[in-house]
Formats: C-alpha cells, structure tokens, sequence
C-alpha cells in the first residue's frame, strides 16, 4: 500500500520569504505526483502534476520536483505572500489511484 | 458544468438516520470517485467508477457504505445508520483520464459534502 508523508506538518514564514514543503512516498512505481491547495472548508485546488518521466513542474511562483527512485516530492513557492497561506497536499498516484499525505499547513505573515 | 458540484454541502445527522451525497462531475468525464477526508488528516480513498461501473469499491469502510452511478454522470454516496465516526468531508473528484493513460490524468476536485453526525 503507497504511504506518503508530508513534513513539517505546519510552517510559518514572514512574508517575501521562500517556502520549501517536502513530500514522500513509500512506492515509487507510481504514474504521476499532484500537488493541490485547499483553503479551510474548501476542496482541493489543483496546483501541478508532474508525470513520472518528468522531474520537475512549473507554474509562476510555484516549483515542483520529483525525485521517483528516492521517493520524494519537494515543492517550492518563491516569495510568499499572505495569500499563499493554505493547506498543501501532494498525493502519489499508482494506476487510477491517488494516495494522499496530511499535508503541510502554510501561514505567511505580512 | 464548469466543475465538480456536490450537494448538500453541509448535512448534520442524528447516530442511526441515513444520509445521500450527491456527485455533479464535469461534463464528459469519464472516471468519477468518492474519497473521505478526516478532520485534519489527508483525503482516503473509498470508491471508483468508469462511467457506470464501479471498477474498485475497496475503500468503503462498511457495508453501511454504498456508492452508484447508474447513468455514468451523476453520482450518489449512500450512508445507512450513520455512526459519529461517520463524521468526515467527502470528496468527489472527477477526470476525463481512463484506462492506460493515468500517468497525465489529473483529478478536479468539488467542494465536498460536510458530514456532522451527532
């Protein structure tokens, strides 16, 4: 079974800083790795995906590297601002299946 | 529609009465599926369909779990005797991906049904 581990579980950051959130997963034969946003009481935002062959994804501030053999996710978010401030889920797909960590709890302060 | 819509958004229920969550996916979507997400944990999965059918049911937690989509569009999440661990936001993802072609298939979420059983 794919077990994926988001760490740290919370961060916070002044403003302007860079955000470095970090993603593992136990199985890497998967086809693609997701990285969604949820605001509070919202559903899941799609942010990038990478596909397995791919090793990182881009769009605008946000960054996203896959590293399949050592299982691991890291996505960045340059110059944060307040709006950034969210839950960040990365979720491993395997078939038609995604398997989703707890995520990371982002507050940027201005 | 412009996206995944499910309804009712908020539903409170009394320990033993049944529940039904209601799944809009985005027109022409293929694959259709139900995850359920704990309070501050992330979303698990329950079920999938492909148009119709419902190819893995291997999330449901109980029998009391039931799941259909019997037009290949809309689709209903059925909760008998609902249970406090019941209590969860459940999702519905949509995607035009099928088959062999999951390594570009990406899943459009809706806004979730709240479930609060008292």
């Amino acid at each position: 079974k794919q077990e994926v581990t988001q760490i740290p579980a919370a961060l916070s950051v002044p403003e302007g800083e860079n955000l470095v959130l970090n993603c593992s997963f136990t199985d890497s034969a998967i086809y693609n790795l997701q990285w969604f946003r949820q605001d509070p009481g919202k559903g899941l935002t799609s942010l990038l995906l990478i596909q397995s062959s791919q090793r990182e994804q881009t769009s605008g501030r946000l960054n996203a590297s896959l590293d399949k053999s050592s299982g691991r996710s890291t996505l960045y978010i340059a110059a944060s601002q307040p709006g950034d401030s969210a839950t960040y889920l990365c979720a491993a797909r395997n078939d038609y299946k995604l398997s989703f960590g707890a995520g990371t709890t982002v507050t940027v302060r201005a | 529609g412009a996206g995944v819509s499910q309804s009712p958004r908020y539903k409170v229920a009394k320990r033993g009465q049944d529940v039904a969550l209601r799944c809009d996916p985005i027109s022409g979507h293929v694959s259709l599926f139900w995850y359920q997400q704990a309070l501050g944990q992330g979303p698990e999965f329950l079920t999938y369909f492909q148009n119709e059918a419902q190819l893995d049911k291997s999330g449901l937690p109980s029998d009391r779990f039931f799941a259909e989509r019997p037009e290949g569009s809309v689709s209903t999440l059925k909760i008998q005797r609902t249970q406090q661990e019941d209590s969860a936001v459940y999702l519905c993802a949509s995607s035009q991906t099928s088959g062999g072609a999951w390594n570009t298939g990406e899943l459009f979420f809706g806004e979730g049904s709240r479930l609060t059983v008292l």
